[in-house]
């Protein structure tokens, strides 16, 4: 069965301080890797979509990586607006569907 | 703002009823994706429609369906409502017919089952 396990379930950050969130999977014939970023009672909103080994991505202080069975989303230098659940989804060949991990929960304290 | 629209944002109803959750996509989108959200479960994917026609289906209980109308919009029918249907449903859309787009999410609908 396919599936996207994150890692840690929650993370708590002083402002500045930078890590990193796991996101690996077992979906067979990954198509894409895809990022998300969910506020509390919002929408996931898109941050990244990641296709092949190697590939990278940034956006301010975001940064996504995949290898040939994990993502990492990479913060640096978090600020208190970071603070959010970040969510890792794939889809495989022949669907369009997004399975998706359970998040990880970012606290960034001033 | 992510360009899809869901009515209405809050639902409270009983048990053994019906309702009709409302999805609009993005200009241009033909997809139309419905998602599940409780707090034990995650996100999980319901249901999938393209240009009016179902494509995927997914963990979706029979007391449920969906549609896709000519306009695009789609709804999303819940019926014989149990207390454990009480959660967040996300409508997402994008371009479709490809594989690994990017789907844009609505601000939901929060359903809670007394």
């Amino acid at each position: 069965e396919d599936q996207v396990t994150q890692s840690p379930e929650a993370l708590r950050l002083q402002e500045g301080e930078s890590s990193s969130l796991n996101c690996s999977y077992t979906v067979s014939g990954l198509r894409g890797l895809f990022w998300y970023r969910q506020d509390p009672g919002k929408g996931p909103e898109f941050l990244f979509t990641l296709y092949s080994a190697g590939e990278e991505k940034e956006k301010e202080r975001l940064k996504a990586t995949l290898t040939k069975k994990e993502s990492f989303l990479h913060i640096t230098a978090p600020k208190p607006e970071d603070s959010a659940t970040y969510l890792c989804a794939g889809t495989q060949g022949g669907s369009e569907k997004l399975v998706f991990g359970k998040g990880t929960k970012l606290t960034v304290n001033p | 703002d992510s360009g899809v629209t869901q009515t209405p944002k809050h639902l409270i109803t009983a048990t053994g009823q019906r309702v009709t959750l409302r999805c609009s996509p993005r200009s241009g989108d033909l997809s139309v994706y419905w998602y599940q959200q409780s707090l034990d479960q995650g996100l999980q994917f319901l249901i999938q429609y393209y240009n009016g026609e179902e494509r995927a289906k997914g963990n979706i209980l029979e007391r449920f369906s969906a549609q896709q109308f000519p306009d695009l919009h789609s709804e999303l029918n819940l019926s014989s409502l149990e207390l454990g249907d009480s959660a967040l449903y996300f409508c997402a859309s994008s371009v479709g017919g490809r594989y690994a787009q990017q789907q844009y999410f609505g601000p939901g609908t929060r359903l809670t089952v007394l």
